[in-house]
């Protein structure tokens, strides 16, 4: 069984510039979460996809975007990047039940200078 | 309001002493609750959940949790701490009528030889 991975491990980037955040979910999931955590703080809801489409959606502005592919792969693009977009970028993978327990990727850490 | 609150941001035990992490949570509906780790540098790993069956939940790695729903309280524990236990330490609550996962701000474990 092959657990959730996440692509680059590490990115720095400008203030102003775009940013896309690749996942790819554990065998047998359909369903993506993306959470961002600051550091020294618990990881925050961004949002959900399933089924190519966005399930749900936490305190973020439209910056923050997604896209889920027919093999349950994600991405999340920031755009317009701003200094407090520094964090670490979680992305878990799930079965549709809500409530479930979802199983986290090792993260993208994003530097914004 | 839906969340959860972790009662200890640091906690400082010595090699072979047992655990205590507390964790309350607030709903109006029936949770499902979650523990989940974080090493330095790593993801997230589900130490343990809790979803309506048996009140006292075991775990990876000699964790257990007992729900209280009187109290309305979630705790790890474990009996003799390991080096290797050091690492932050997320209470994590979640319903069948939401999508997301939401936090606590996590609690600091630091075990002393």
């Amino acid at each position: 069984e092959t657990g959730v991975t996440q692509s680059p491990t590490h990115l720095i980037k400008t203030r102003g510039q775009q940013v896309t955040l690749r996942c790819s979910s554990q065998s047998g999931h359909n369903t993506v979460s993306w959470y961002q955590q600051a550091l020294g703080q618990g990881p925050q809801f961004i949002f959900q996809y399933y089924r190519e489409e966005e399930n749900g959606r936490g305190n973020f502005p439209p910056r923050f975007s997604g896209l889920q592919f027919p093999n349950y792969s994600s991405e999340l693009n920031v755009n317009a990047l701003e200094l407090d977009d520094s964090a670490l970028y979680l992305c878990a993978s799930s079965f549709r039940l809500a409530g479930d327990e979802q199983y986290f990727g090792p993260g993208t850490r994003l530097t914004v200078t | 309001a839906q969340s959860v609150t972790q009662l200890d941001s640091h906690v400082s035990v010595s090699e072979g002493t047992p655990v205590l992490l507390r964790c309350n949570y607030s709903s109006s509906y029936s949770p499902s609750l979650f523990w989940y780790v974080q090493h330095p540098n790593k993801g997230l790993q589900l130490l343990l959940k809790y979803t309506s069956a048996a009140t006292l939940v075991k775990g990876i790695n000699g964790f257990e949790a007992e729900f209280k729903k009187s109290e309305t309280s979630f705790h790890l524990t474990k009996p003799s701490a390991h080096m290797s236990d050091a690492a932050e330490y997320f209470c994590v609550v979640g319903f069948l009528n939401d999508y997301k996962l939401s936090f606590g701000a996590g609690t600091t474990v630091t075990v002393r030889a």
